[in-house]
């Protein structure tokens, strides 16, 4: 059974410019999350989505945006990379939003220059 | 606001030592308690889930416990070994924040 996969693996950007970045859930999971990881602020919660529908947004700003499609699979857009966008982002795939183990994946490296 | 602390940051001790990490969470009304392993630039990698309704999980030399009433966890790892050094995340599951996460401790496991 595949795990949950992150594409790509590494990212390098330059100010400015925007990117795009895609989670593969777990066959059979409908819930998919994601988090940003910096050394600075440790793991934070971008947002999280379950049957197409956004069910909840941390806290950042409108440059961040996702989307989940039908297949379950997802994607997050980060617009007008700034340098402290520079992160490890993890999406993690569950079966349901609540009470479902969370499986990570391997995660995408963003480096913004 | 949730917040979930891991008490130490980091422990280094040698390999075959029993060993404890500490969590604890502000609020009590949770869904599940995870604990994960990271390795250095890695993804996470699930370790052992105790649902709101239960005391404790147990896989292999690991063995977890969850005291709601005092909002606390704790992860024991027996017989420590080096392939056990690695950042271990304590993750508080409920409310509206999906995952809420710890610093992690970050464990060295010396030959």
């Amino acid at each position: 059974k595949a795990g949950v996969t992150q594409t790509p693996r590494y990212l390098i950007k330059t100010r400015g410019q925007q990117v795009t970045l895609s989670c593969s859930p777990i066959s059979g999971h409908r819930s998919v999350s994601w988090y940003q990881q910096t050394p600075g602020q440790g793991l934070q919660f971008l947002f999280e989505y379950f049957s197409e529908t956004q069910r909840n947004k941390g806290n950042f700003p409108g440059r961040f945006s996702g989307r989940q499609f039908s297949n379950s699979r997802s994607e997050m857009n980060v617009s007008t990379l700034e340098l402290g966008d520079s992160a490890l982002y993890l999406c993690a795939s569950s079966l349901a939003p609540a009470n479902t183990e969370a499986f990570f994946g391997q995660g995408t490296r963003l480096t913004v220059v | 606001k949730q917040e979930v602390t891991q008490i130490p940051a980091a422990l280094s001790v040698p390999e075959g030592e029993n060993l404890v990490l500490n969590c604890s969470f502000t609020d009590s009304a949770i869904y599940n308690l995870q604990w994960f392993r990271q390795d250095p630039g890695k993804g996470l990698t699930s370790l052992l889930l105790i649902q709101s309704s239960q005391r404790e999980q147990t896989s292999g030399r690991l063995n977890a416990s969850l005291d709601k009433s005092s909002g606390r966890s704790t992860l024991y790892i027996a017989a420590s070994q080096p392939g056990d050094s690695a950042t271990y995340l304590c993750v508080r599951q409920g409310g509206s924040e999906k995952l809420v996460f710890g610093k992690g401790t970050k464990l060295t496991v010396n030959p």
